[in-house]
């Protein structure tokens, strides 16, 4: 299956900033998902990101605030701009990786103050 | 549009029991299913991914079941051990294909030694 690498593992942040989250793919694919997890919830999907084209956006989820880059088969970023507290979660990116399911990410853990 | 729903929430369990976690799906045309294991703070680990044209899958102590016309999925820990506490997550592709996954919010498990 796909191996991910997703940095950074964790940051904390001042409230206003903005943070870049990397996600490398050790394959390449068509798609790859973001998700950001609240503290206490399950996984909602932010976007989903293509490669040569712009990321489609679940409803609650604006590309100002989340803009994604997908340059090529392998490699995307979300950025979380103008941060409040209430971004404080865990973001995970993921891909789908044939007869394997799906991979995701080892996650980054976001806390703004 | 598929909706993911797993009971209970929350369950604790002495060491050595086994134990059942339930995932409900309102789709029965599902494409496949994936159990998800998520340790406090941290990314999501594949444990069993299930096809639609399977019934169950075996990984160990774990053991997943399919059953698509009553639109329910079970994952059973035999012999439970302190280390399977986590939060234990059931997901489901949006749509056949590569599509998003649709979470359940999640079994928070805890063994006690």
């Amino acid at each position: 299956s796909a191996v991910i690498s997703q940095k950074p593992s964790r940051d904390i942040c001042q409230r206003g900033t903005s943070l870049t989250i990397q996600c490398q793919v050790d394959s390449q694919v068509t798609m790859m998902f973001w998700y950001r997890q609240q503290p206490g919830q399950s996984l909602t999907l932010i976007a989903t990101a293509n490669q040569g084209s712009e990321a489609t956006y679940e409803s609650g989820f604006v590309i100002d605030k989340f803009p994604i880059s997908r340059p090529n088969l392998t490699f995307s970023t979300l950025t979380v701009s103008n941060m409040s507290p209430e971004d404080s979660s865990i973001y995970l990116c993921s891909v789908e990786s044939g007869g394997y399911g799906y991979t995701f990410g080892s996650g980054t853990r976001l806390t703004v103050v | 549009k598929q909706e993911v729903t797993q009971i209970p929430a929350a369950l604790s369990v002495p060491e050595g029991e086994n134990l059942v976690l339930n995932c409900s799906f309102t789709d029965s045309a599902i494409y496949n299913l994936q159990w998800f294991r998520q340790d406090p703070g941290k990314g999501l680990t594949s444990l069993l991914l299930i096809q639609s044209s399977q019934r169950e899958q075996t990984s160990g102590r774990l053991n997943a079941s399919l059953d698509k016309s009553s639109g329910r999925s079970t994952l059973y820990i035999a012999a439970s051990q302190p280390g399977d506490s986590a939060t234990y997550l059931c997901a489901a592709p949006r749509e056949p294909g590569n599509t998003p996954l649709v979470f359940g919010k999640g079994t928070r498990l805890s063994v006690i030694a």
